[in-house]
């Protein structure tokens, strides 16, 4: 079985503080993805990684950052919290498979508060 | 850049019958993925079902099947004898085809639709 874990469930922060959500996949995946998660507006893609050290913006990437020094792990920073960045974050992780027939996998989220 | 609408934020259903959720979506691609996501309260979320663009025929997996309507870029749910256990946010999710290419598998999602199952 696929195993995406994230490092807290629920975690709540001050304004103005750095945050790190942690998340590791056990299926040397390839690709890794940082999504948030808000009523009404879906997932929304923040960053993602296609291979160590190497990450891509995705749709929503200011006031994230992101890193990733081994394959199984993939960190989301929040250099410094905002109320707009209270949200629930997904991670997931996929492999690459040149039939293109392959899903992404999530961990079971962070709903992070920040007061 | 790819669009996933879901226009039901809320569907109901009563034990033992069947619901369709709706999902369109906006490409210029004529190669892609498309993918229903089940998100149960407090739970990691899961794939339900997948359907490739190419394929003609719609994707099913044991209650769960798909109408993929190609020019109407429509791709609706539906789930036959629904189960309490069904009760979930039900995510379409569209991903490009360029297998190996800039795309690396990433996923553009819809807004979601809340499931409920009443007994």
């Amino acid at each position: 079985d696929v195993k995406v874990t994230q490092s807290s469930r629920y975690l709540v922060k001050r304004t103005g503080e750095k945050v790190f959500l942690e998340c590791v996949q056990d299926m040397d995946h390839e690709n890794m993805f940082w999504y948030r998660q808000d009523p009404g507006l879906g997932l929304r893609l923040i960053y993602f990684s296609y291979d160590v050290k190497m990450k891509e913006k995705g749709d929503i990437p200011e006031g994230y950052s992101v890193s990733r020094e081994k394959k199984e792990r993939f960190s989301l920073i929040l250099e410094s919290a905002s109320t707009n960045q209270t949200s629930m974050y997904l991670c997931a992780s996929s492999p690459v498979g040149t039939s293109g027939d392959y899903e992404q996998y999530f961990g079971p989220g962070t709903r992070l508060t920040v007061t | 850049a790819q669009t996933v609408t879901q226009s039901q934020p809320e569907m109901s259903v009563q034990e033992a019958e069947t619901v369709t959720l709706s999902c369109t979506y906006d490409t210029s691609e004529s190669d892609y993925y498309l993918f229903w996501y089940k998100q149960p309260p407090s739970r990691q979320m899961i794939l339900v079902i997948r359907q490739e663009a190419y394929k003609q025929q719609n994707a099913t997996e044991n209650r769960f099947s798909v109408n993929f309507q190609k020019a109407a870029k429509s791709f609706s749910l539906k789930i036959s004898d629904s189960q309490l256990g069904d009760a979930a946010m039900y995510f379409c999710a569209y991903r490009s085809a360029d297998a190996g290419g800039t795309s690396y598998g990433k996923l553009t999602f819809g807004q979601g639709t809340i499931l409920t199952v009443h007994p």
